[in-house]
């Protein structure tokens, strides 16, 4: 069974267009996140949310928004795209309050 | 922000022992260190956990010295198959994803 699963696991699109990503994981987890990563593979977290709080990197921009219909899931909306968001996205889970994270597959993102 | 730094790469023989060294000079009190594991076109996998000393698993071990302000994570014998890129992750995961900080990566590659 997989543990934290994303789809799609490519996604090509057009600038300017808004797209979706979804997460779900069945650990039993309270704490879903989403990271980029970029080309030069530097990991970085956009968001960490669970069921009473959302955290919010301060770098990112607010044309992408998590949304957690329970606390299974956790999507990423991205709105007007731009070619400067193609990055591989990755969702994680964790037991709120432990450090172990566990990673989905990733969605590769393309925007042309 | 406890920034972290790693070296870019390394290069091993298979049988020998790595160890990869993250700097974290500004890791606060509350902060744990967390080594994950990246192989292409997959998500980051858990390796050990730490917050001093010396913490030991089936796979790997973590050296933190007194002042907490690097640590190192070691391979015992590694294989081919460990070729992969090493990540040091501190912070504190009670108080918010965007405390987590991960270090830029090792790309470790073993040859035979």
């Amino acid at each position: 069974d997989t543990a934290v699963s994303q789809t799609p696991k490519y996604l090509v699109t057009q600038m300017g267009n808004d797209k979706s990503i979804k997460c779900e994981q069945n650990l039993g987890h309270d704490t879903m996140y989403w990271y980029k990563q970029d080309s030069k593979k530097f990991l970085k977290i956009m968001f960490s949310y669970n069921n009473k709080e959302l955290i919010i990197n301060e770098t990112v921009p607010n044309r992408f928004s998590p949304k957690s219909p329970d606390k299974a899931h956790l999507n990423l909306h991205i709105n007007s795209l731009e070619l400067g968001d193609s990055a591989v996205y990755f969702c994680a889970s964790s037991q709120f309050q432990t450090d172990t994270q566990y990673f989905g597959p990733g969605t590769r993102l393309t925007v042309l | 922000l406890a920034k972290t730094t790693q070296p870019i790469s390394m290069d091993s023989y298979e049988g020998q022992e790595v160890n990869i060294t993250c700097s974290h000079n500004n890791i606060a009190t509350n902060d744990y260190i967390t080594w994950y594991q990246q192989f292409p076109s997959q998500g980051p996998r858990f390796i050990i956990q730490g917050y001093k000393t010396k913490v030991t698993n089936e796979v790997a071990s973590l050296f933190i010295p007194a002042d907490r302000k690097s640590s190192t994570l070691s391979l015992p014998r590694v294989s081919l198959s460990d070729t992969a890129v090493y990540y040091c992750l501190v912070g504190d995961m009670g108080g918010g994803g965007n405390k987590l900080t991960f270090g830029t990566g090792t790309q470790l590659k073993v040859e035979l």
